[in-house]
């Protein structure tokens, strides 16, 4: 079942701040996050795997709470280069003969003006 | 080096030719994967590939075959093209299994394939 993320879009100026939120009605075992900027190839952010792992890039980071089956993405101080569209993908339980199955949410659509 | 690259990067056909899709990859990965994105952006797996065999065969018309003839290739072939299979295929590979979980995957710049 697809992950829902909200919001669905968001506009920021340069240095704000934004929460991105990705929400699963089952359990989660692995949240992966992705950026795609216009026509280009969706890009690997980070892949959270721990209830409560929290990691970051940058300005970037995420958090897993596995007991409201949810994971957020954080920016801070965004810059103009993470405009983009963020998808967080959900990923099978390890050592269920893993396939690497991705199945990703809506994307959420961030804006950076200047 | 490209990493992973698709051939062609724009497709534009009629309804009802037949097209293929190639894609490769030079990462050493044993799994390759089939996406499509539509006009809304929704991602959404179609095909995966580890080391030649057939992993994720997701509901999508058998006028769709994929095929890979080695791990580091894998090919889309669509027949009778649909209006509804505009959108932009692609492709990206990564480790998986049991020995690799939760690996990123890499994404090939992608294909837009238009249906006039």
């Amino acid at each position: 079942q697809q992950p829902v993320q909200s919001p669905q879009a968001v506009i920021l100026r340069e240095g704000e701040d934004a929460v991105i939120n990705c929400s699963s009605s089952k359990a989660l075992y692995s949240v992966h996050w992705y950026r795609q900027k216009h026509g280009e190839a969706p890009v690997f952010l980070m892949i959270l795997l721990k209830g409560g792992e929290q990691k970051g890039h940058e300005k970037i980071s995420a958090s897993f709470n596995e007991k409201k089956q949810q994971s957020s993405l954080y920016l801070t101080a965004s810059q103009l280069s993470y405009s983009g569209t963020y998808f967080c993908g959900t990923g099978p339980l390890t050592g269920s003969g893993n396939t690497g199955k991705l199945i990703f949410g809506q994307g959420t659509t961030l804006q950076v003006k200047p | 080096d490209t990493a992973v690259s698709q051939t062609p990067k724009y497709l534009v056909t009629q309804m009802g030719n037949d097209k293929s899709i190639k894609c490769e990859q030079n990462l050493g990965h044993d799994t390759m994967y089939w996406y499509k994105q539509d006009s809304k952006k929704f991602l959404k797996i179609m095909f995966s590939y580890n080391n030649k065999e057939l992993i994720i065969n997701e509901t999508v018309p058998n006028r769709f075959s994929p095929k890979s003839p080695d791990k580091a290739h894998l090919n889309l072939h669509i027949n009778s093209l649909e209006l509804g299979d505009s959108a932009v295929y692609f492709c990206a590979s990564s480790q998986a299994g049991d020995k690799h979980p939760n690996q990123p995957q890499h994404f090939g710049d992608g294909t837009r394939l238009s249906i006039l």
